[in-house]
């Protein structure tokens, strides 16, 4: 069964660092999703993609993140710098365009920032 | 999107039904209602969505009042693997797809 792949699964930085977190979405999925989710919270979205184009991200930290799906398929999140407060899993979904989507999550990318 | 109410944590005994409530109390007639859940460490899985009629897959059935302000997820023999986190979820079904996620119900099965 096709799934969303990411990676890193765990990472651990400093405060100040920067960081990246990659999905490969489910082939032919053309909408893609950013999530974090806080702990003890349910997932919140960063940023979701149609293709490779930015269809919502108002909830997007941009003095700091970033996202980008160049070629339409996989994606990149990245936060420079790194503040404590980013600790959380980051999720990547995806789902086929239309108006009806399931949404198929990754495992996610455990962040930790000290 | 409208707003979910749900409590925070059920428990259930290996074997029975677990009814997991929600209440939507401001959904509009074009809204839908989803379920997700989220076992420990893993991405949010999508178990079913209905409209106003009752709906019923392999995962779980999916009641919905007639008056559509409140549903119930029923898992109808719970097992262990279905101890997760339940979340609730009423949007419409075009436009934004994203996905408002409130605090869910951790359910947990016993044995």
């Amino acid at each position: 069964e096709a799934e969303v792949a990411q990676s890193p699964r765990y990472k651990i930085t400093e405060k100040s660092q920067a960081v990246a977190f990659w999905c490969d979405p489910i082939s032919g999925h053309a909408t893609l999703y950013w999530y974090r989710q806080i702990l003890g919270q349910g997932p919140e979205l960063l940023v979701q993609f149609q293709d490779e184009s930015v269809v919502d991200d108002s909830q997007l930290p941009k003095d700091r993140f970033s996202a980008e799906r160049l070629k339409g398929v996989d994606s990149t999140l990245k936060i420079q710098p790194a503040e404590l407060g980013d600790s959380a899993m980051y999720l990547c979904a995806s789902s086929l365009a239309g108006y009806y989507n399931e949404q198929f999550f990754g495992p996610g990318t455990r962040l930790t920032v000290l | 999107d409208a707003k979910t109410t749900q409590p925070p944590s059920m428990d259930c005994a290996e074997g029975r039904a677990a009814n997991l409530p929600c209440n939507h109390s401001t959904i509009s007639g074009n809204e839908y209602v989803y379920w997700y859940r989220q076992i420990h460490s893993q991405g949010p899985q999508y178990i079913i969505h209905g409209l106003k009629n009752n709906e019923t897959n392999e995962m779980a059935s999916l009641i919905i009042t007639e008056d559509r302000k409140s549903s119930t997820l029923i898992l109808p023999h719970a097992t262990l693997r279905d101890t997760a986190v339940y979340y609730c979820i009423v949007r419409v079904l075009q436009g934004a797809q994203k996905l408002v996620f409130g605090q869910g119900t951790r359910l947990t099965i016993n044995p």
